[in-house]
C-alpha cells in the first residue's frame, strides 16, 4: 500500500523557519512528480509547489515563491520543504501529494495519493 | 492569474443526481481533476483527465469537460458522498484548485 507520511510541523514565530519532509514507501518513488498542497483551517485546497522526478525542475504558487523550497532525495524516497520568511497566512495543515508519473506534470494525472498532513501554526 | 470558480454548496436528496460544477476560462483546454473530502480526513482523487475515474471509486461518480465548464456528476447519491469536492486543473505547469464546493445529502 502506497504510505505518505509527512512530518516536521509546529509552531513557529512570524518570519522563523521551518522544515517538512515526507517519508514515501511501496511505490517507485523517483518516477513520480511530487508535490506540496497546504490547506488553511476551514478553507479550501491550495496547491504550494511540485518538483521534477530529477529534481531538476521545480514550481511554486505565487503565495511561496522565493519564501519555500522544494526538493527530493531519492535515495531515501523522501520530499522536503523548506519553509523560510513565514507569516501567518502560511499557518496550514500541509499535505505531501503524489503527482504525476509522467514527463510533463499537467498531463492530467492528479493527485492519486495524499499523506495525512503536518500542521504548520505561525504565530507569536 | 488562473481561477477556478465553484458554487459554495449543493443540496441533494438520497437517490437524486447531484452536479457539481467548476468555471474557468478556456477549461476544456486543460485537464481537470476532482477530489472528494471528508471531515478529518485527506483528499481522495475521484476523477481524473477530466473523466477517468481512479481505481476503486464507485461507477456513480462521472466527469465531463466542456467549453468554460467541468462537472462532476454523482448519479444515484448516497449518504456517504456527503464531503466537500474540489476540482483541480493545471495553468503553465502550475497548479489551481477551486475552492470547493460542500455536497450536503
Amino acid at each position: 500500500e502506497v504510505q505518505l507520511v509527512e512530518s516536521g510541523g509546529g509552531l513557529v514565530q512570524p518570519g522563523g523557519s521551518l522544515r517538512l519532509s515526507c517519508a514515501t514507501s511501496a511505490f517507485n518513488f523517483s518516477s513520480y512528480w511530487m508535490s506540496w498542497v497546504r490547506q488553511a483551517p476551514g478553507k479550501g485546497l491550495e496547491w504550494v509547489a511540485n518538483i521534477k522526478q530529477d529534481g531538476n525542475e521545480k514550481f511554486y504558487s505565487d503565495s511561496v515563491k522565493g519564501r519555500f523550497t522544494i526538493s527530493r532525495d531519492n535515495a531515501k524516497n523522501s520530499l522536503y520543504l523548506q519553509m523560510n520568511s513565514l507569516r501567518a497566512e502560511d499557518t496550514a495543515l500541509y499535505y505531501c501529494a503524489r503527482d504525476a508519473p509522467s514527463y510533463y506534470s499537467d498531463s492530467g494525472y492528479g493527485f492519486d495519493s495524499w499523506g495525512q498532513g503536518t500542521l504548520v501554526t505561525v504565530s507569536s | 492569474s488562473y481561477e477556478l470558480t465553484q458554487p459554495p454548496s449543493v443540496s441533494v436528496s438520497p437517490g437524486q443526481t447531484a452536479s457539481i460544477t467548476c468555471s474557468g476560462d478556456t477549461l476544456d483546454n486543460k485537464y481537470v481533476c476532482w477530489y472528494q473530502q471528508k471531515p478529518g480526513q485527506s483528499p481522495v482523487l475521484v476523477v481524473y483527465r477530466d473523466t477517468k475515474r481512479p481505481s476503486g471509486i464507485p461507477e456513480r461518480f462521472s466527469g465531463s469537460n466542456s467549453g468554460n465548464t467541468a462537472t462532476l456528476t454523482i448519479s444515484g447519491t448516497q449518504a456517504m458522498d456527503e464531503a466537500d469536492y474540489s476540482c483541480q486543473a493545471w495553468d503553465r505547469s502550475t497548479v489551481v484548485f477551486g475552492g470547493g464546493t460542500k455536497l450536503t445529502v
